[in-house]
């Protein structure tokens, strides 16, 4: 059984450009949450996503959406990136939006921004 | 704004030697969990504990919940050079559905063989 991933691993930009990041979700769970994770910090909450909406957001500027597949995968998208924006970014899923269980995370896709 | 906050900032201990990491919350939750982090990769889930739990155990790790002081550690024992990790608690917002997860800072775990 496949745990959470992500992709790309590593990924480079300049600042102005725009990102999108991929995650698939542990098999069995459909909700997907997003968090950021500066050099040295815990992981932020950006949104999560269930049946293919936002649900909660974090305090992020707009410049973050995402999206949620039929499937329960997910994007991340960044546009406008800012030198700022260089982090690890980082997927969790869970099972049963409505009920407290646990989140499971993928390795992350490490974003630098030159 | 962090949630909770963990203490030491940084542990170093020799092989064989217990870990106790701690961890304060500042709301009422309805789970509490922790997690490991390995250099800077994803984070692997350890433990998670609901408010209404005060002790849970798996494997070395053993982690307590006291929500009269909103506080909870994680303990563990005979440690080994691979339990060297960053270590993070998470709460959840319980007047939110789906669990949004606060962290706090993390422990840095370095075990010396």
């Amino acid at each position: 059984d496949a745990g959470v991933t992500q992709s790309p691993t590593h990924l480079i930009k300049t600042r102005g450009q725009q990102v999108t990041l991929r995650c698939s979700p542990k098999s069995g769970h459909d909700t997907v949450s997003w968090y950021q994770q500066a050099l040295g910090q815990g992981p932020q909450f950006i949104f999560q996503y269930y049946e293919e909406e936002e649900r909660q957001r974090g305090n992020f500027p707009d410049r973050f959406s995402g999206h949620q597949f039929p499937n329960y995968s997910s994007e991340l998208n960044v546009n406008a990136l800012l030198l700022g924006d260089s982090a690890l970014y980082l997927c969790a899923s869970s099972r049963d939006y409505y009920s407290y269980n646990e989140q499971f995370f993928g390795p992350g896709t490490r974003l630098t921004v030159l | 704004s962090q949630q909770g906050e963990e203490d030491p900032q940084a542990l170093s201990i020799q092989e064989g030697e217990n870990a106790t990491m701690n961890c304060s919350y500042k709301t009422s939750i309805n789970n509490l969990q922790w997690y490991r982090q390995n250099s800077g990769r994803g984070l692997v889930h350890l433990i998670l504990i609901r408010s209404n739990e005060r002790e849970k155990h798996s494997g070395r790790l053993r982690v307590t919940l006291d929500t009269s002081k909103k506080s909870s550690s994680l303990l563990i024992t005979a440690s080994r050079a691979a339990d060297t990790a960053s270590y993070f608690c998470a709460t959840d917002d319980p007047y939110n559905q789906g669990g949004k997860l606060i962290f706090g800072q993390g422990t840095e775990l370095s075990v010396k063989p």
